[in-house]
């Protein structure tokens, strides 16, 4: 079974440009997340879908920052403009169901993301 | 807010020792997690703990929760080098949102 993948693995811009992440989640996982790590503190939660909806996005710092997640399949985490303070690791996880008891979130690789 | 305090940051071992890492929370939580990374790879999932007392063993790691002090650690036996990774904890809060300690990077030394 293939694990949640993430496109670019890493990424490398001017401040003010776009860039786009891509998630494709485990098959048959509904709810997608996606945290980042800045500058080597923790990880912090930035959003949640269950399918296509926005379950939870309390942890996305501002406008900035776009979570799509058309059909409920893979999700993109567009920055537009990007800034410096945005270069971090931006990681994506997936799980089958937050109500088990033995619920695990599977995360990717990770986008390595650099604003120059 | 929901604070997660993991220590030792860093901790340097030398082959066959055992040590603890320890991950405190600050409000109650339905579960704790520990994770592992390796430098560029995704977080590994290790345990998964509910509830008070809850005791978890894979190989040389061991994993225990304790609610009441909500306090959880995770007791490394007899390091080997294949054990050197990124160790996080993270609690669960409201049922979706990961909270994360900082990390401990581990490094064993033959």
């Amino acid at each position: 079974e293939a694990g949640v993948t993430q496109f670019p693995s890493h990424s490398v811009i001017e401040k003010g440009q776009t860039v786009t992440l891509r998630c494709d989640p485990i098959s048959g996982h509904d709810n997608l997340y996606w945290y980042r790590r800045v500058m080597g503190k923790e990880i912090k939660f930035l959003l949640h879908f269950v399918k296509e909806s926005k379950q939870d996005e309390s942890g996305m710092p501002n406008n900035r920052f776009l979570a799509e997640r058309t059909g409920g399949t893979y999700s993109t985490l567009k920055v537009q403009p990007a800034e410096l303070e945005d270069s971090g690791v931006y990681f994506c996880a997936s799980s089958q169901d937050t109500a088990g008891p033995q619920e695990t979130q599977y995360f990717g690789p990770g986008t390595r993301l650099l604003v120059l | 807010e929901l604070k997660v305090e993991q220590n030792p940051l860093f901790l340097s071992m030398q082959e066959g020792k055992n040590y603890t890492i320890y991950c405190n929370y600050s409000t109650t939580s339905d579960r704790l997690y520990w994770y592992r990374q390796d430098p560029g790879k995704s977080l590994e999932s290790l345990f998964v703990l509910l509830s008070n007392g809850a005791v978890k063993q894979e190989g040389r790691l061991m994993a225990s929760l304790d609610t009441k002090a909500r306090l959880s650690t995770l007791h490394i036996t007899a390091a080997v080098h294949d054990l050197s990774a990124t160790y996080f904890c993270a609690v669960d809060q409201y049922g979706n949102k990961l909270v994360f300690g900082a990390g401990t990077i581990l490094r064993v030394k033959s």
